[in-house]
């Protein structure tokens, strides 16, 4: 299976932006890209995914390198709340079906 | 509208007992999926399950471990005579569709074995 390689963690000022970044240089054509975020003592939430194109909602924002592999997660202005650990994560076509495969993700510590 | 529901949320087991974790997904929700979470790790597939069937299971243990989604009810993942590499927290999601591309988590079930 395809892999996601994160950095263990990150620190950011509150109202910075953010870069997250991942590499998955194994990925495969048809495997989109993934990213939840995980809070303490709870279960991940979606953040963003795709597969090509650079993508943007009202959360972040997903840059992906032109080969795919290589993706960057962008909070624009990081908020205490942001802190989390952020999985980068490829879903996986396999049998008719899909799985995420999850990295070992980046604790954001995000400072006041 | 309810998100996906997991209980217990803390599970005590000693050596040798048996664990069932259950999981309710949310409303509409016919896919359900079980993940395993080990101390400072991140989350390992286990089983990929719709109602009544068990589509992927490549993720799971061959021995000790099982789950199950019946027509009525919540899944259950049954682990039989725990031991403490078994103790993780054990997460469901849930989706509408297979290939939706979000998939809803429960809180998790932290499951400790003495």
């Amino acid at each position: 299976d395809a892999k996601t390689t994160q950095p263990n963690s990150m620190e950011s000022n509150e109202e910075e932006p953010v870069h997250l970044p991942c590499n998955h240089s194994t990925i495969s054509g048809t495997d989109y890209i993934h990213w939840y975020r995980q809070l303490p003592s709870q279960g991940p939430e979606y953040v963003i995914h795709g597969l090509t194109s650079n993508v943007n909602n009202r959360m972040a924002s997903l840059a992906i390198a032109e080969d795919r592999k290589s993706s960057t997660l962008i909070l624009h202005r990081a908020t205490l709340r942001d802190a989390a650990v952020y999985y980068c994560i490829l879903r996986h076509a396999t049998s008719g079906t899909y799985k995420y495969i999850f990295g070992t993700g980046t604790r954001l510590k995000v400072l006041a | 509208n309810a998100g996906v529901m997991q209980n217990p949320r803390h599970l005590v087991r000693r050596r040798g007992q048996e664990a069932r974790l259950r999981c309710s997904p949310m409303k509409g929700h016919s896919h359900v999926y079980w993940y395993r979470q080990l101390p400072e790790e991140g989350l390992k597939f286990m089983v990929y399950l719709q109602k009544e069937n068990i589509i992927d299971e490549s993720g799971m243990p061959k021995e000790r471990f099982s789950a199950e989604f019946p027509k009525e009810g919540p899944s259950i993942l049954r682990i039989q005579q725990v031991v403490r590499g078994d103790s993780a927290a054990y997460f469901c999601a849930s989706s509408p569709t297979v290939d939706l591309y979000e998939q809803y988590f429960g809180p998790g079930t932290r499951l400790t074995v003495t």
